[in-house]
């Protein structure tokens, strides 16, 4: 039931870009991103819901194919503020109020 | 700015003691829950609250209980603790209506070792 995220981990130079994939054996109603540094709590980056919207948030974006049941979630010209995991975390049914979160991505840019 | 807090950053205790995990959120938000985070398993939720005096079990509930008294805390009970709780411990809040409208907003995390 849990998703799963790929790959497990992403190694960057500064201005590379990076995709990391979540995908649900379960139909979908919404995905939500979030990114964790190391030490901190985990940061909401953005919502897509059921409807296969894109979404894009400075130079992070991220689409939802609810066909697939898979979202996927952008980074572009990375920048060493980007570093850290990341968790998709999926709502199975609409008002769930609940989340399951992905086995995350470990994401590492260096200069 | 919203903030959940967390009543310590680290603990250790001992097997078989009864542990307590305290959570505060300042935002008056309906929502709340405890996930515990391992290497590899991602967070994995263990109960939720949608208001005082209620609780829902989440996927990984064995081994663990929950308490809410008042709106703004809610508390993680591990009744006999056991080294297979030893573990990271987020807890998170959200305003209520439907998730999917809202995010969750995480506290710092309590590391628990339990020898």
């Amino acid at each position: 039931q849990q998703p799963v995220q790929s790959p497990q981990a992403v190694i960057l130079r500064e201005g590379e870009d990076a995709v990391i994939n979540c995908s649900s054996s379960k139909a979908l109603y919404s995905v939500h991103w979030y990114r964790q540094k190391h030490g901190e709590a985990p940061v909401f980056l953005m919502i897509l819901l059921k409807g296969g919207e894109q979404k894009g948030h400075e130079k992070i974006s991220a689409s939802f194919n609810e066909k697939k049941q898979q979202s996927s979630l952008y980074l572009t010209a990375s920048q060493l503020s980007y570093s850290g995991t990341y968790f998709c975390g999926t709502e199975l049914t609409y008002n769930t109020d609940k989340l399951i979160f992905g086995t995350g991505t470990r994401l590492q840019v260096f200069p | 700015d919203v903030k959940v807090t967390q009543s310590s950053r680290y603990l250790v205790k001992r097997t078989g003691e009864k542990v307590f995990l305290e959570c505060v959120q300042d935002m008056d938000h309906e929502n709340m829950f405890w996930y515990r985070q391992d290497p590899g398993l991602g967070l994995r939720l263990i109960y939720f609250s949608y208001d005082v005096k209620m609780k829902e079990k989440g996927d990984i509930p064995e081994g663990y209980s929950v308490s809410r008294e008042k709106k703004e805390r809610f508390s993680l009970i591990l009744e006999s603790a056991s080294t297979n709780q030893t573990s990271m411990y987020l807890c998170a809040s959200s305003n209520g209506g439907t998730v999917s409208q809202e995010t969750q907003y995480f506290g710092p995390g309590t590391r628990l070792l339990v020898l």
